[in-house]
């Protein structure tokens, strides 16, 4: 089906260790982009992107590392996940910045 | 900055009144603004997308207002059902990916 997909819907993982979270749209939307949920911060942009090899930090960058070589994918990395990570994380597109945005339905992770 | 509040954090309305969701924000310099409706552990769907050139959108039985200059927009439900709660955030933008700003939201429960 169309639409935003996210990979894995849950995740467990331990401190120190490199995790990495999939997104993958189907509209070749140009924007996509990273958020974090948490409880007492709301949404928080983490990373975002243009379009194919254009990317960019938002608020929240420290410790996480994003790469986009296809329009469809834009993965996100934990190079050495901290409890502090801990979170529900979204990706999101669209066709053009302040365009209506799609989410993803998020992937839940738990670092221990 | 740009900050974003939704006040009341949470509502409970019985099935079938009309309700009304508040966001404000405090530069009145944005580009447009969404509302979005969340369902527990899902991701963001768009709902409405205003301009800042226009004063209101309507979909079905919802109707957004926005009035830039006291940096206020309203979410009009109409005859409101259960399926309805869900928690209902609204964001704005400046024009830049990077500065899309989110309030933490109202949480909705229509009860039967």
């Amino acid at each position: 089906d169309a639409g935003i997909t996210q990979s894995p819907r849950y995740k467990i993982t331990e401190t120190g260790r490199q995790v990495t979270l999939m997104c993958h749209q189907t509209w070749s939307h140009s924007y996509m982009f990273w958020y974090r949920q948490d409880l007492g911060h709301g949404l928080r942009l983490i990373y975002y992107s243009a379009a194919a090899d254009i990317t960019d930090k938002g608020e929240v960058p420290d410790g996480y590392v994003v790469s986009r070589s296809k329009t469809e994918n834009f993965p996100l990395t934990l190079e050495s996940a901290t409890r502090s990570q801990t979170s529900v994380y979204f990706c999101a597109s669209s066709g053009r910045v302040s365009e209506k945005l799609f989410f993803g339905s998020g992937t839940q992770l738990s670092v221990l | 900055k740009q900050e974003v509040t939704q006040i009341p954090a949470a509502l409970s309305v019985p099935e079938g009144e009309n309700l009304v969701l508040n966001c404000s924000f405090t530069d009145s310099a944005i580009y447009n603004l969404q509302w979005f409706r969340q369902d527990p552990g899902k991701g963001l769907t768009s709902l409405l997308l205003i301009q800042s050139s226009q004063r209101e959108q309507t979909s079905g039985r919802l109707n957004a207002s926005l009035d830039k200059s006291s940096g206020r927009s309203t979410l009009y439900i109409a005859a409101s059902q259960p399926g309805d709660s869900a928690t209902y955030l609204c964001a704005v933008s400046p024009g830049s990916a990077r500065q899309l700003t989110f309030g933490s939201g109202t949480q909705l429960t229509v009860l039967p």
